[in-house]
């Protein structure tokens, strides 16, 4: 079974200053994993993913995420924060062992709340 | 950016009534979901698809039922809607990569008074 954990619901931070929103993940084989932002109202835009290759992911609008196998996190990141990254951020894992009908499924954790004030 | 859509963005409508959520991939996709979000909280997956003529349930009970009759096409029915149907509801599809990424619509919020 494959999971993802968003320990924080919610992440305050300053305008400027660099921003971590955190995410583990739990697979059994190896892991493709996603990031992806929801403005209010919206539908869930893509950010980022990592399938393979350097652990440092660059996505839109200046995000990146590192990619850590030995901690099993996926930590989504950004030097310094906008107001308008204001959003709920949701990461995602799918597992690449196959393992029935529903392998193709992305898992989405909780989703973290981020607030850029001011 | 993903040529995905749903109709409509909005809905209200009282008990009882039927209603019909549509959603549109132009991308060719084979696999698409329907999700159920409360506000600003967790996504749950309902129902997909991995393409025409088959549809699976999702996670989450829903009394919703979907069809696949065409590749781009994957609607999403409530027979008699209630109160307890309103929420926001997200189309999403997934290519032939299999990588798993997906593409979401905008959304379609419901309330049913």
């Amino acid at each position: 079974a494959q999971s993802v954990a968003q320990p924080e619901d919610q992440v305050n931070v300053a305008e400027g200053n660099p921003l971590t929103v955190k995410c583990t993940y739990s697979v059994s084989g190896n892991p493709y994993l996603f990031w992806y932002v929801q403005y209010p109202n919206r539908g869930l835009q893509f950010l980022l993913k990592y399938i393979t290759g350097d652990n440092l992911v660059k996505g839109s609008y200046g995000f990146e995420a590192e990619f850590n196998k030995s901690q099993t996190s996926f930590h989504l990141k950004k030097p310094s924060a906008l107001v308008s990254d204001s959003a709920l951020y949701f990461c995602a894992v799918r597992d690449t062992r196959y393992s029935g009908a529903g392998s193709y499924q992305l898992t989405f954790g909780k989703g973290t709340k981020l607030s850029v004030i001011p | 950016e993903a040529d995905i859509y749903q109709t409509p963005r909005y809905l209200v409508i009282g008990t009882g009534k039927k209603i019909t959520l549509e959603c549109s991939q132009t991308m060719g996709h084979d696999k698409m979901y329907w999700y159920q979000q409360d506000p600003g909280m967790e996504l749950h997956l309902i129902h997909y698809s991995y393409g025409v003529n088959s549809t699976e349930k999702g996670d989450l009970s829903s009394e919703s039922t979907v069809s696949r009759i065409r590749t781009e096409h994957f609607p999403l029915t409530l027979e008699s809607a209630r109160p307890s149907h309103t929420s926001q509801y997200l189309c999403a599809s997934s290519g032939l990569r299999n990588t798993g990424e997906l593409f979401f619509g905008e959304g379609s919020r419901l309330t049913v008074l």
